[in-house]
């Protein structure tokens, strides 16, 4: 079973870019069963998938997004990341990292989720 | 983008009863729907993928089906333990989507 564990600071200011970390263990990142995942979820509110990278560095981005948003992928390291830049109060979420089944494009597995909060 | 709704928007079951969510799609998208649930505090967990195949380890009670453009997740004889609020996702077109979510409560 695959399990998912983000990381990165909970406070980033505004105008400032959101750094955080996946660290993948029970798959190796470049098994390519999974493509890998970023999803978010404001508090109260529902879910918005950010964007995805598969094994070989290929990335496919949410439109709304796409114009702040880089996801990479180390996989000498079994993580990926993502960065949004020039982030605004509407960037106020829990972030999950989270794997996506190449087959069927479910997500199987996610991450605990972590905070981000963008406040000065 | 595909946009997804979802009905009802909240339930109040007893134990044993038997729910029905519906999640319906702005465009056809085939069998790439899959659902989600989620407890308070903790990440979603997938219950049904591709419409109807059950994820592994998800109880028997927990049943999908639907094409085209709607669907539904069946839940029988009800749990203590089945409150949450549940999300459809499509995968069929970029950029995925969620449904907004039916919040199951049990009294």
């Amino acid at each position: 079973q695959v399990q998912l564990q983000e990381s990165g600071p909970g406070l980033v200011k505004p105008s400032q870019t959101l750094s955080l970390t996946c660290t993948v263990s029970g798959d190796s990142i470049s098994s390519g069963t999974y493509y890998w995942s970023w999803i978010r979820q404001p508090a109260g509110k529902g879910l918005e998938w950010i964007g995805r990278v598969y094994a070989s560095g290929s990335t496919t981005y949410n439109p709304s997004l796409k114009s702040r948003l880089t996801i990479s992928i180390d996989t000498s390291k079994n993580q990926f990341s993502l960065k949004l830049s020039s982030v605004t109060a509407a960037d106020t979420a829990v972030y999950f990292c989270a794997s996506i089944s190449t087959w069927y494009s479910s997500v199987d597995y996610w991450g605990q989720g972590t905070l981000v909060t963008v406040s000065s | 983008e595909i946009v997804l709704t979802q009905s009802p928007d909240f339930q109040s079951v007893t134990p044993k009863d038997k729910i029905t969510i519906t999640c319906r799609a702005s465009q056809f998208i085939g069998n790439s729907l899959h659902w989600y649930q989620q407890k308070t505090d903790q990440s979603p967990k997938l219950l049904i993928k591709s419409a109807s195949q059950s994820f592994s380890g998800v109880p028997s009670r927990f049943s999908g089906s639907g094409s085209g453009t709607e669907f539904t997740l069946t839940i029988n004889s009800l749990e203590a333990e089945d409150a949450a609020t549940y999300y459809c996702h499509q995968s069929s077109s970029l950029p995925f989507t969620f449904g907004p979510g039916t919040k199951v409560d049990i009294k």
